[in-house]
């Protein structure tokens, strides 16, 4: 699996733009990129994912660079409960096995 | 829709002990994941099972085994418990294939303490 890097920690303005950004520079050409998150004790959450092209639904948008080695997450309007750690993770879609980092702790600010 | 629920949600066992975890999967979803999570390793697979198959494990002593039943719930059994086996393990569930073999809903997690 492509290794993922992520920022330890960001802190966003409540009712701004989260933007988590994730470099994959090393990701091949059949791998997705999945995003989930944690909330402190709790299971992992699943957002979003893609492989080509920007994804959105109603929790978030994935925006994949055209290289493809890298993403950035997007929270429109950030909430308090929206702090958690987000991890990125870059996966062959039938791999059934994920490769979780240290993620991006993301503390919403009122 | 119902989630996936694990339970014990919270246990306590001494070193050397066993233990056995359950989780119900999603209504539909035949693959189970389990994952333990500890502060200094993180989140870290340990297997998968689909239609009471193991199809992937991660790198974990055979201390760790798991099993799935024909409706898809499933146990994992920890063996001779070691102070290290302290963490949340979680569970999770997904359709099993495809892309979305990795969209993964998880359970709220049982959170083992070995004394």
């Amino acid at each position: 699996d492509a290794k993922t890097t992520q920022p330890t920690s960001m802190d966003c303005a409540e009712g701004r733009a989260a933007n988590l950004p994730c470099n994959h520079s090393t990701i091949s050409g059949n791998e997705y990129v999945y995003w989930y998150r944690q909330i402190h004790s709790q299971g992992p959450q699943y957002i979003i994912h893609g492989l080509k092209n920007n994804e959105t639904n109603e929790m978030a948008s994935l925006i994949i660079t055209e290289d493809r080695k890298s993403s950035t997450l997007i929270l429109p309007h950030a909430t308090l409960r929206d702090t958690a750690v987000y991890y990125c993770i870059v996966n062959l879609g039938s791999a059934r096995q994920l490769t979780f980092g240290s993620g991006t702790q993301l503390t919403v600010l009122p | 829709k119902a989630g996936v629920t694990q339970t014990p949600r919270y246990l306590i066992k001494t070193r050397g002990q066993q233990v056995t975890l359950s989780c119900s999967p999603i209504s539909g979803h035949r693959s189970v994941s389990w994952y333990q999570q500890t502060p200094g390793q993180g989140l870290q697979f340990l297997f998968e099972y689909f239609s009471e198959t193991q199809r992937n494990k991660g790198n974990f002593p055979g201390r760790f085994s798991g099993r799935q039943f024909s409706n898809s719930r499933s146990e994992m059994n920890v063996s001779t418990l070691e102070l290290g086996d302290s963490a949340l393990y979680l569970c999770a569930s997904s359709l099993g294939s495809g892309p979305g073999a990795n969209v993964l809903t998880f359970g709220a997690g049982s959170r083992l303490t070995v004394l």
